[in-house]
């Protein structure tokens, strides 16, 4: 029983372009949300989060979007650059228990 | 200066055997958890303790017992050993207990044989 969903396992794109990664839940208990990059053999990175009272979270090149209704958030990374290859992982928060999606794969071609 | 580190990084035992992993934070948090990420990738909450109080408790085999001495250490022993334990273990800290951003180790890599 996945609560938190991400449903492309791997994103392709041009450096410059923009990377959209997209992430489901379904319950509606979680109030705040994260997204982690993961590079091979390290540990999770905090990239940007937001509280379930906005909708829009913005950090340099790194935009989170956040639609309550349709129980969908997405990370926008524009420009796109190679060291932005890496896993990530969406994360939902209840209280301080974090659950995890299964991540989606960035490969960013020079 | 690392602000969660774990020991060791690789751990490679037998079946039956006994292992303990150390977790320590160095940002004053007063929250710390672990997470295992098996085979397939997925993260998974086992435990969370808050000024070494064990606050978060997921369905774990019994064989899995954290300890925190003081609120900048928790530490994961595991008795039996099985080959399913294989995995990642990842720990890390909080602020507080609350809705907060938490920061991750390096991560174990246990590999039981």
């Amino acid at each position: 029983d996945q609560q938190v969903k991400q449903n492309s396992p791997s994103l392709s794109v041009q450096e410059g372009r923009i990377s959209i990664l997209n992430c489901d839940y379904t319950n509606s208990m979680f109030d705040y949300f994260l997204w982690y990059k993961k590079y091979p053999a390290e540990g999770p990175t905090f990239l940007i989060s937001i509280s379930s009272i906005k909708d829009k979270n913005e950090d340099g090149r790194f935009t989170v979007f956040l639609n309550k209704s349709a129980k969908h958030l997405s990370l926008h990374i524009v420009p796109s650059q190679p060291g932005d290859s890496a896993v990530y992982f969406c994360a939902a928060s209840e209280g301080n228990k974090l659950t995890f999606g299964g991540g989606t794969r960035v490969l960013v071609k020079p | 200066d690392t602000a969660v580190s774990q020991t060791p990084k690789y751990l490679v035992t037998q079946m039956g055997n006994d292992k303990s992993i150390k977790c320590e934070q160095n940002l004053g948090h007063d929250t710390m958890y672990w997470y295992k990420q098996d085979s397939k990738k997925f993260l998974k909450i086992m435990f969370s303790y808050n000024n070494k109080e064990l606050i978060i408790n997921e369905t774990v085999p019994n064989r899995f017992s954290p300890k925190s001495p003081d609120k900048a250490h928790l530490n994961l022993h595991i008795n039996s050993l099985e080959l399913g334990d294989s995995a990642v273990y990842f720990c890390a800290s909080s602020h507080s207990g609350g809705a907060e951003t938490q920061y991750f180790g390096p991560g174990t890599r246990l590999l039981v044989l």
